[in-house]
């Protein structure tokens, strides 16, 4: 069946533009994570949402950083007054379960951010 | 704050090589540690899910294990291949929570 899709897979924005992410989970899948990659960093958690519970937004690195989802189904992460720091690979992952943790998260190809 | 550390940062071996790379984890309230596959320009593919001490798991020419008490896992790859060239990224969660505290990875490059 079909992975989780993102788009766009490249954004190009400049610095203090607001962007918008999209991330499309795998059908059925409850569970939507969002993941971040700066430039020689490894993968840092920035939000989860788990079916109509409230998310935890605790890896999100500022204000200016917001994600909702509509529907259960898709998410959009939106990042206002772009800055330099903010370009990284925008990773989002799925799940079909909540196992506190020992759950296989499936991901999608990721939206590659420059600000320049 | 918990960090998850990956060791070699890089590799380059010859096609037909066995290796292998190191996950250290903490092992407070431990609860599952992940193995991903990263290729370029694709999603990370998942490996493994393991969760108790001892574990093995096996998926083709590659393999892992666990070590809780210490805090540690190792990914073995037999036989290398130029297809098994990617970054390998461990994570291990905690306390119950759902969400991967990711190593930085070990970029492996298999040379024909």
């Amino acid at each position: 069946g079909a992975g989780v899709s993102q788009s766009p897979s490249n954004k190009v924005t400049e610095k203090g533009k607001d962007v918008e992410l999209r991330c499309d989970p795998i059908s059925g899948h409850t569970a939507l994570y969002w993941y971040r990659q700066s430039l020689g960093q490894g993968l840092e958690f920035l939000i989860y949402f788990q079916g109509n519970s409230a998310p935890d937004k605790s890896g999100l690195p500022s204000d200016r950083f917001s994600a909702e989802r509509t529907g259960g189904s898709v998410s959009t992460l939106t990042i206002q007054r772009t800055q330099q720091e903010d370009s990284a690979v925008y990773l989002c992952a799925s799940s079909s379960m909540n196992l506190g943790g020992q759950e296989t998260q499936y991901f999608g190809p990721g939206t590659r951010l420059l600000v320049l | 704050i918990l960090n998850v550390e990956q060791s070699p940062q890089s590799l380059h071996v010859q096609e037909g090589d066995s290796t292998n790379f190191t996950c250290s984890f903490p092992s407070s309230n431990f609860y599952a540690l992940h193995w991903y596959r990263w290729e370029t320009a694709k999603s990370p593919e998942a490996l493994f899910v393991m969760t108790l001490n001892g574990d093995e798991k096996k998926k083709g020419q590659i393999s892992a294990t666990l070590n809780t008490k210490e805090g540690y896992s190792y990914l073995y790859i037999k036989g290398s291949q130029p297809e098994d060239s990617a970054t390998y990224l461990c994570a291990s969660t905690h306390g119950g929570y759902n969400k991967l505290i990711f190593g930085a990875g070990t970029r492996l490059a298999v040379h024909p």
